[in-house]
């Protein structure tokens, strides 16, 4: 089945430094590559997303890559704020629509 | 507006007791899914189903069952609470034809004591 890794577990950075998180998946047949947000006592939301045909996305702030070779996406967050806290999860779909989930990463943004 | 909806927000019932957990979507989607989260950690599935009078069994042994009589309704039943249990447990829904993405609930945070 789907296996998806996520690295770091944690991330601390200054307010205003950038933010990387990245993520593996085992199953070649993945064609899409959502991001959540889960800020502390609600529901994850997706804040970004990528298919399996496109190589960067970028919405303001926040961006994702994909290789498909190496079978890793990452999630950059640049000039961070303190709002950026919160644990963000990675996630890849298979064709069925079932998705497999990374642990999660907590970032802390100081200000 | 469109959601999907948890009830309730909050819950702490004693040990033994049996309880539903409540998830109902207005967006129509095929594929609906329980999550059980400690705070700010690892997603876990312990059901999912892909329509009417589907239901399946997750990656995380549970004690619970679920049912999925109407497309919009996918209740989740403890039979004997455990403080073990003692969770957030999230439900999501998406759509199997043309969506990828999921949709959370708000979530349910259970204390059993």
């Amino acid at each position: 089945g789907e296996n998806v890794e996520q690295h770091p577990s944690t991330l601390s950075v200054q307010e205003g430094d950038s933010a990387v998180i990245k993520c593996t998946y085992s199953d070649s047949a993945s064609n899409y590559f959502p991001w959540y947000k889960q800020e502390l006592g609600k529901r994850p939301q997706l804040i970004i997303d990528i298919r399996s045909n496109v190589g960067e996305k970028k919405d303001q702030r926040i961006a994702v890559t994909l290789n498909k070779t190496a079978k890793h996406f990452s999630l950059h967050i640049t000039e961070t704020q303190p709002e950026d806290s919160a644990v963000y999860f990675c996630a890849a779909i298979l064709n069925n629509n079932d998705m497999r989930f990374g642990a999660g990463t907590r970032l802390t943004v100081k200000p | 507006e469109a959601d999907i909806y948890q009830t309730p927000r909050y819950l702490v019932i004693g040990t033994g007791k049996k309880i539903t957990l409540e998830c109902s979507q207005t967006m129509g989607h095929d594929k609906m899914y329980w999550y059980q989260q400690d705070p700010g950690m690892e997603l876990h599935l312990i059901h999912y189903s892909y329509g009417v009078n589907s239901t399946e069994k997750g990656d995380l042994s549970s004690e619970s069952t679920v049912s999925r009589i109407r497309t919009e309704h996918f209740p989740l039943t403890l039979e004997s609470a455990r403080p073990s249990h003692t969770s957030q447990y999230l439900c999501a829904s998406s759509d199997y034809a043309s969506s990828y993405g999921y949709t959370f609930g708000s979530g349910t945070r259970l204390t059993v004591v």
